[in-house]
């Protein structure tokens, strides 16, 4: 089982600011089959990024992806004070399917 | 625009089976070439893939829990549903069914596949093993 790890647990930042989140894997993912979800308290998860770079529908444009092989990452350009949320990574590139244990992003 | 909408006992007592339904509206079960899965988030914690099922019925299961999980499908009432048996504490958990999006095209002779992730989810519902 692929095992994604995730970095940093918490990220305290100030609104307005670029957050990176950082998702390695423990063997190669085939990055067509890694995915960003958000998700806030008491909410569903919801998908923000589908095969690493493309952002799902209605996702806004300061969310972006980028990565590949075993490292891949988050990128919120300028955070908005919707941000504030945990968010995890997931792969399918081979089963089961695995999440990220989750990224934090706090209010500073 | 598909919906889904989990049903299901909030308190089950240790060694018994865990059931619940996943009712989806707006779209099919049926759809190729959707996946239909199981997530768990027990309370404080990450998400937790417990299986799904594809639109024609096979099944993929998650191996810390597979000799006790099952996933199958209603097409005739567009839902599907999952059992866990010999629940305990640890089962414990938010558990949501979400649709993991497939489409299939042909290019260069070949069909090809992207998966869109799991883009629709039902709100959850709370299982307590007590």
């Amino acid at each position: 089982e692929i095992v994604l790890t995730q970095s940093p647990g918490t990220l305290s930042l100030s609104p307005g600011v670029r957050a990176t989140l950082s998702c390695r894997a423990s063997q190669s993912v085939d990055s067509k089959y890694l995915f960003w979800y958000q998700q806030k308290p008491g909410r569903a998860p919801r998908l923000l990024i589908y095969g690493t770079s493309n952002r799902a529908t209605g996702v806004p444009d300061r969310f972006s992806g980028s990565g590949s092989g075993t490292d891949f990452t988050l990128t919120i350009s300028s955070l908005e004070p919707e941000d504030f949320a945990v968010y995890f990574c997931q792969q399918f590139s081979s089963s089961p399917r695995t999440f990220g244990q989750g990224t934090k992003v706090e209010r500073k | 625009q598909v919906q889904l909408q989990e049903s299901g006992p909030g308190l089950v007592r240790p060694s018994e089976t865990l059931s619940l339904t996943c009712a989806v509206s707006g779209g099919s079960v049926n759809r190729a070439y959707d996946h239909w899965n199981w997530i768990r988030q027990p309370p404080g914690k990450g998400l937790e893939w417990v299986g799904a099922l594809d639109y024609r019925g096979s099944t993929s299961y998650n191996p810390s829990l597979q000799s006790r999980v099952t996933i199958t499908a209603a097409t005739s009432k567009n839902q599907f549903s999952l059992k866990l048996t010999s629940v305990t504490a640890a089962d414990t958990a938010v558990y949501y069914c979400a649709r993991e999006r497939v489409e299939g095209h042909f290019r260069g002779g070949r069909r090809v596949y992207t998966n869109y992730g799991m883009d629709v989810w039902g709100h959850g519902t709370t299982v307590i093993v007590s």
